[in-house]
């Protein structure tokens, strides 16, 4: 009963290096989503997807892409880095109308030098 | 723009004590408000959550008041404990999208 796993759980990397945080889900929940909280901020939604194939942007959307290839699994890249994206990302999935909270994963604390 | 304003930004009680975290919100399309917990080193769980149509919504020592027309909603805990301690944050969404909002959060310290 794993719920939603999201790998790594920590990375730091340099500026202008690229990556994918992975993010699988065992609920067979339809929608999913990226988080990146920072202190005094919140969560702040960057991406999400209704379904398999589909993604859209977030609020802070910038400098990340998605991809939704299974619906168990949902992708989020950092093409260049910068130190402005260093921050803890969450991702989360959730199923209405039969359930309309989130299932959290534990976060990926990312720091860019 | 924060579509969703949460205050205080830390919160100390003493055991046994009632702690409250307000939030508010300015879009009337809203029509879900969850409650998150979150501690260090975890994923927020969603506590209680609550729809425009009630005025109040409690499970166990955790109560949601909500004033549709302040366009307000808060966070009570009765009965404070230590291990309530923690980080919460409000949301708000519309359902049909199912996009949350979170608010800033508030960091609760429950002292012995």
């Amino acid at each position: 009963n794993a719920g939603v796993t999201q790998t790594p759980k920590f990375r730091v990397l340099k500026t202008g290096q690229s990556m994918t945080l992975l993010c699988a889900q065992d609920m067979n929940h339809e929608y999913m989503y990226w988080y990146r909280q920072d202190p005094g901020m919140g969560l702040r939604l960057i991406h999400y997807s209704v379904g398999e194939g589909t993604t859209a942007k977030g609020e802070v959307p910038d400098g990340y892409n998605v991809s939704r290839l299974k619906k168990q699994n949902f992708l989020l890249g950092l093409e260049s880095a910068a130190p402005s994206q260093t921050s803890v990302y969450f991702c989360a999935s959730s199923s209405p109308p039969e359930n309309y909270g989130y299932t959290f994963g534990s976060g990926t604390r990312l720091t860019v030098v | 723009q924060q579509q969703v304003k949460q205050s205080p930004q830390s919160l100390i009680v003493q055991k046994g004590g009632i702690s409250i975290i307000n939030c508010a919100y300015e879009n009337t399309a809203f029509d879900y408000f969850p409650w998150y917990q979150q501690f260090p080193g975890k994923g927020p769980a969603l506590l209680i959550a609550i729809r425009p149509d009630v005025s109040e919504k409690k499970e166990g020592r955790f109560t949601i008041s909500f004033n549709k027309s302040a366009k307000q909603f808060s966070l009570h805990i009765m009965d404070s404990q230590p291990g309530d301690s923690a980080t919460y944050f409000c949301a708000a969404s519309i359902q049909i999208f199912n996009k949350f909002y979170f608010g800033s959060g508030t960091k609760l310290n429950v002292k012995p």
